[in-house]
């Protein structure tokens, strides 16, 4: 049973416009959320994270969105470039009182940004 | 900019050959971890550590094995390949509370 689940497996934009991927999980123990990216035949990099204590979070052309009671996550580039097609992951890590713990990731969604 | 280094990335072997795949960070973490992905999947952990002489497998059942003798070093093994070992696999380190994980390059596997 998946936990995080990225149900667009592939998505295709115009370079300059908002590309949006989205995410969904069903723990509600998880208490944070990663995004990646990642290369063919390359190792996933780390993109943007946020804190179940925010709803949003900003670091250059990439947000962050989080809807607790939705359970939904959402990651917004704006404007969108061809350098940013790759497969992004959602990743989630549940909070069990402290331990450490680790992370859980969905299937990813293929973004396409076309020139 | 992370220094997370796994040798070789690409690997094409026969069946039945004993493989180990190298992994090895210069960033002093305590947490290292295996990975395995295959293409439109979600990446599989199959072995973690949490420190020197401490490994434990992952969600994923996996034949391979895994060593923690130095901090720096988290080498994976396949006693003997098979076609269905074919896959890409990642190693990761990580430090803090919150599992924010820095990738190697990976190894891509394929078994004949």
């Amino acid at each position: 049973d998946q936990q995080v689940k990225q149900n667009s497996p592939s998505l295709s934009v115009q370079e300059g416009r908002i590309s949006i991927l989205n995410c969904d999980y069903t723990n509600s123990m998880f208490d944070y959320f990663l995004w990646y990216k990642k290369y063919p035949a390359e190792g996933p990099t780390f993109l943007i994270s946020i804190s179940s204590i925010k709803d949003k979070n900003e670091d250059g052309r990439f947000t962050v969105f989080l809807n607790k009671s939705a359970k939904h996550l959402s990651l917004h580039i704006v404007p969108s470039q061809p350098g940013d097609s790759a497969v992004y992951f959602c990743a989630a890590s549940p909070n069990y009182g402290g331990a450490t713990n680790k992370l859980i990731f969905g299937t990813g969604t293929l973004l396409a940004v076309q020139p | 900019e992370a220094d997370i280094y796994q040798t070789p990335r690409y690997l094409v072997i026969g069946t039945g050959k004993k493989i180990t795949l190298e992994c090895s960070q210069t960033m002093g973490h305590d947490k290292m971890y295996w990975y395995q992905q295959d293409p439109g999947m979600e990446l599989h952990l199959i072995h973690y550590s949490y420190g020197v002489n401490s490994t434990e497998k992952g969600d994923l059942s996996s034949e391979s094995t895994v060593s923690r003798i130095r901090t720096e070093h988290f080498p994976l093994t396949l006693e003997s390949a098979r076609p269905s070992h074919t896959s890409q696999y990642l190693c990761a380190s990580s430090v803090g509370p919150n599992e924010k994980l820095f990738f190697g390059s990976g190894t891509q596997l394929s078994v004949l």
